[in-house]
């Protein structure tokens, strides 16, 4: 079946440092890709998403590339804040209509000042 | 500002009480999901439904958890009798089945512990 595997954290980082977290998939087809962020004691929002192959989804700094070749969707930051600081979701829709997400099990970052 | 309401926020209870949680999808929505989040299996679908009809509920324990939409603005999530291993974080989401992504959008969540 489908599934979402991404890097196993904690990950903590200085302000200002490179940020990478790996998500890759399994699916039938061609899915959309949905990065989505978790602060502290709220619900999951969505960060940004990608619906087919070599979109770049982009958002308050975060950029991920949608590559069917490496099924992969790594998020990435160029320098993070003590603000970024939450868990990271990495989730699929699968193709053909369905409404549900997979979602990857997380992966918290803490960014330290 | 439209959000997915969910109450109570928190609840702690007795094993073998019964616990209902609530939540307000967004206005005009058709699709609810419920998670349930805890550390070691991180985020599970529960069940979902559209347009109030259950579509999957595969994800829940049938003997104890019931879900429902009573009306298109609010759906329940019932677990009688409660357990230990019910203690989680459970969301709701809601859907508005038009875009072609499927966006979800979450509620602030209900913890539970049973004790």
């Amino acid at each position: 079946g489908d599934s979402v595997t991404q890097m196993e954290g904690p990950v903590t980082l200085s302000e200002e440092a490179f940020l990478t977290i790996n998500c890759t998939y399994t699916a039938t087809g061609y899915p959309s890709l949905f990065w989505y962020v978790q602060y502290p004691g709220e619900g999951l929002q969505l960060l940004l998403k990608a619906t087919k192959a070599d979109d770049k989804g982009s958002n308050k700094g975060f950029e991920a590339t949608y590559r069917k070749e490496t099924t992969s969707f790594h998020l990435e930051k160029g320098s993070v804040q003590v603000s970024d600081s939450a868990v990271y979701f990495c989730a699929l829709s699968p193709p053909g209509g369905s409404e549900k997400l997979v979602f990857g099990k997380g992966t918290k970052l803490t960014v330290n000042p | 500002d439209a959000r997915v309401t969910q109450t109570p926020r928190h609840k702690v209870t007795e094993m073998g009480q019964e616990v209902t949680m609530r939540c307000q999808p967004i206005l005009g929505h058709n699709t609810v999901f419920w998670y349930r989040q805890t550390m070691m299996q991180g985020l599970e679908l529960l069940a979902y439904f559209r347009n109030r009809a259950p579509l999957d509920d595969s994800g829940m324990p049938k003997d104890r958890f019931s879900a429902e939409m009573p009306d298109a603005t609010l759906a329940t999530l019932k677990i009688q009798p409660s357990e230990p291993r019910d203690s989680a974080v459970y969301f709701c989401a809601s859907g508005s089945g038009l875009s072609s992504y499927n966006e979800q959008f979450f509620g602030p969540g209900t913890r539970l512990t049973v004790l």
